[in-house]
């Protein structure tokens, strides 16, 4: 079965370092996502891809956030100084479409990223 | 008021009850609904998607009322594996897909 997979699983990182999260979304998938989920909290929207370009993005996804499609598998995130705050899970989702049944989200496993 | 608002819980019922959850949603414009299912540091998985006329999937019934804007997913004789917490997720416009905080669900035996 197809699946949506992450690296790293998990990454501990220093305050102020640049960390990259990777994720290959399924092959078919057009949409992309990225959320993510503060240990205890709900899981949060962070920004959606498609056809190379964000589509929306939250107010959490400010300037020190950015993604990217580098090639036809991988679709990153960037998280350029981290602050404690950003310590969660982070997910990464594809869709085949927006719409109907065929616009359900298929999760990866999440990266779990700990800034000290 | 919340984008997607669900009662968090939790709810703690013996095995074989039935138990339901509601779920509003704020966005009046919204095109699609769905369930899904996250087990304890797990990622989120689809349960089931909401349609219009209602649907079933074995033990569960999902309903939508987009009048009253408001979801429900009903789930009957509960299985110690029913044990988890449920997200109400809304797409709104766009390519937005909102969660609701979830609600936790434990099943005693």
């Amino acid at each position: 079965e197809p699946e949506v997979t992450q690296t790293p699983s998990h990454q501990v990182t220093q305050m102020g370092q640049e960390v990259i999260l990777r994720c290959v979304p399924i092959s078919n998938h057009l949409y992309f996502y990225w959320y993510r989920q503060i240990l205890g909290q709900k899981v949060e929207f962070l920004v959606s891809f498609y056809n190379n370009e964000i589509s929306e993005k939250s107010e959490i996804f400010d300037d020190q956030f950015s993604v990217e499609r580098p090639d036809g598998s991988n679709f990153t995130l960037k998280i350029r100084s981290t602050k404690l705050e950003d310590s969660a899970m982070y997910f990464c989702a594809s869709s085949e479409a927006h719409g109907g049944a065929a616009g359900e989200l298929f999760f990866g496993e999440g990266s779990r990223l700990t800034v000290l | 008021r919340k984008e997607v608002e669900q009662d968090p819980g939790p709810f703690n019922v013996p095995e074989g009850a039935t138990v339901a959850f509601n779920c509003t949603y704020s966005n009046s414009a919204s095109q699609s609904f769905f369930w899904y299912r996250q087990d304890c540091r797990k990622e989120p998985k689809l349960l089931m998607s909401v349609y219009s006329s209602g649907n079933e999937d074995g033990r569960f019934t999902a309903q939508l009322n987009r009048a009253s804007q408001y979801i429900s997913l009903l789930i009957r004789d509960s299985k110690l594996s029913d044990s988890a917490t449920y997200l109400c997720v809304v797409k709104g416009s766009a390519s937005k897909i909102i969660f609701g905080s979830g609600t936790r669900l434990s099943i005693r035996p």
